[in-house]
């Protein structure tokens, strides 16, 4: 089963803009992953933010982890056509075997 | 990073024939993999997860005798879905975790099975 929901479903947004997506989850967690997947595509590691954080920066990526509300959320900042894709949020362990949120489907025109 | 292969890429066959999909770690062992299904606009669902040298564990709801899970070597699972219909089209995408216990996850490109 998944493991939480994300909104908004789908974002529609001009280059230069930045995209906001959520992610909710129900369980106790020891981190959070964010990933991104092109259309018909696997997916692409984006960002792990671990239970003790709050924040985190990797380019124009942030991402910011609430635990007492189990929700996480991903800015993609200065949007480029490029990131026109879908966006997950996953849990669970290092162990690998994660739980995807339903995603976002992020499309940036020019 | 490291490499996953997933093959093929694409594959349609008849209502009732088997079809075999790899998943291969290119330059490291991977003694974990997994398997997720992904229907369209839909997200990944994990279907089982493949451990090298034993049985398959599958999720809740996945028939273990409709797709059938081998990892024989540190390198490869296969997932070989049986008596393939057309509710089976789907996309299917492997992981393979580097190490034992903790290790990085990477994603193969995924597999487009289409049933007429």
């Amino acid at each position: 089963s998944q493991q939480g929901e994300e909104d908004p479903q789908a974002l529609s947004i001009q280059e230069g803009e930045n995209a906001t997506m959520n992610c909710s989850y129900k369980t106790s967690i020891n981190n959070l992953q964010w990933y991104r997947q092109n259309s018909g595509r696997g997916l692409v590691h984006l960002i792990l933010i671990r239970s003790n954080e709050r924040e985190k920066h990797s380019g124009r990526l942030r991402v910011t982890l609430d635990t007492s509300k189990k929700s996480s959320s991903l800015l993609i900042t200065a949007s480029r056509a490029a990131d026109t894709a879908s966006y997950f949020c996953a849990t669970g362990g290092s162990w690998g075997k994660l739980q995807f949120g339903a995603g976002t489907q992020v499309v940036v025109t020019p | 990073g490291a490499v996953v292969s997933q093959h093929p890429s694409r594959v349609i066959c008849k209502s009732g024939t088997s079809v075999k999909i790899e998943c291969r770690s290119l330059d490291f062992q991977a003694t974990t993999m997994f398997w997720y299904r992904q229907f369209p606009k839909q997200s990944l669902m994990l279907m089982a997860t493949s451990n090298e040298g034993s049985k398959a564990t599958y999720e809740q709801g996945v028939e273990k005798d409709k797709f059938l899970i081998n990892h024989a070597s540190l390198t490869l699972s296969t997932l070989t879905v049986t008596s393939a219909h057309p509710e089976d089209s789907s996309f299917y995408i492997c992981s393979a975790k580097t190490g034992k216990g903790t290790g990085e996850l990477f994603f193969g490109e995924g597999s487009r099975l289409t049933v007429l």
